[in-house]
């Protein structure tokens, strides 16, 4: 089993539209969660951490549910610029654990 | 603040040949630098850890004789990929953590390896 698994996607929306990632980690002591956004052939770069109680910014709000070790991301009001690869992490020990990333691709 | 480098950006070779990426923090002092490997719709897998002044850490699977890594000073860290085969060809990106703070990485902009 994966360390950290969610569905590659990819998903097609229209902009404006509303759409949730999930994702599912197998370590019950990893610590530390958090989103990646990875642009085609860049580097990722930290979108979000997430916490027990849910936090949002902006139109991004990212829930985490320990008892189901089970972390979600909700993006509202999708942009064309939100298309990218967003990557499920966790961390324990200081070590990054990625998902395989889920694509997103907003249509106009 | 926190930029982290990485060079060259791109490199094709052939096989056999040995590869160096560097990977610099610009702005801020890394105790620990990360490399990481990420093959065509793959995740990012964790290759090593990188302690400055000490022997890297290295993932199950990873061949340290293969991948060798030196972390020289708290701003530099470089990877060879030693006798480099077409199976190699990959994204390594490296990504730094900076000393004394919290436990957030930034990450390089990657090196993309083409072996032929």
């Amino acid at each position: 089993r994966k360390e950290v698994e969610q569905d590659p996607g990819p998903f097609n929306v229209p902009e404006g539209a509303t759409v949730a990632f999930n994702c599912t980690y197998s370590n019950s002591a990893s610590q530390s969660f958090f989103w990646y956004r990875q642009d085609c052939r860049k580097e990722p770069k930290l979108l979000m951490s997430v916490y027990s109680s849910g936090n949002e910014d902006g139109r991004f709000t990212a829930q985490l549910n320990r008892a189901s070790q089970y972390i979600s991301l909700l993006i509202r009001d999708s942009k064309l610029s939100d298309s990218a690869t967003y990557l499920c992490v966790e961390s324990n020990t200081g070590k990054l654990i990625f998902g395989q990333g889920t694509t997103l691709q907003v249509k106009p | 603040g926190a930029v982290v480098s990485q060079h060259p950006s791109r490199v094709i070779c052939k096989s056999g040949t040995s590869v160096k990426i560097e990977c610099r923090s610009l702005d801020f002092q890394a105790t620990t630098m990360f490399w990481y490997r990420q093959f065509p719709k793959k995740s990012l897998m964790l290759m090593a850890t990188s302690n400055e002044g000490s022997k890297a850490t290295y993932e199950q699977g990873v061949e340290k004789d293969k991948f060798l890594i030196n972390h020289a000073s708290l701003t530099l860290s470089t990877l060879t990929v030693t006798s480099a085969h077409p199976e190699d060809s990959s994204f390594y990106i490296c990504s730094a953590s900076p000393r004394g703070g919290l436990r957030e990485q930034f990450f390089g902009p990657g090196t993309r390896l083409t072996v032929l």
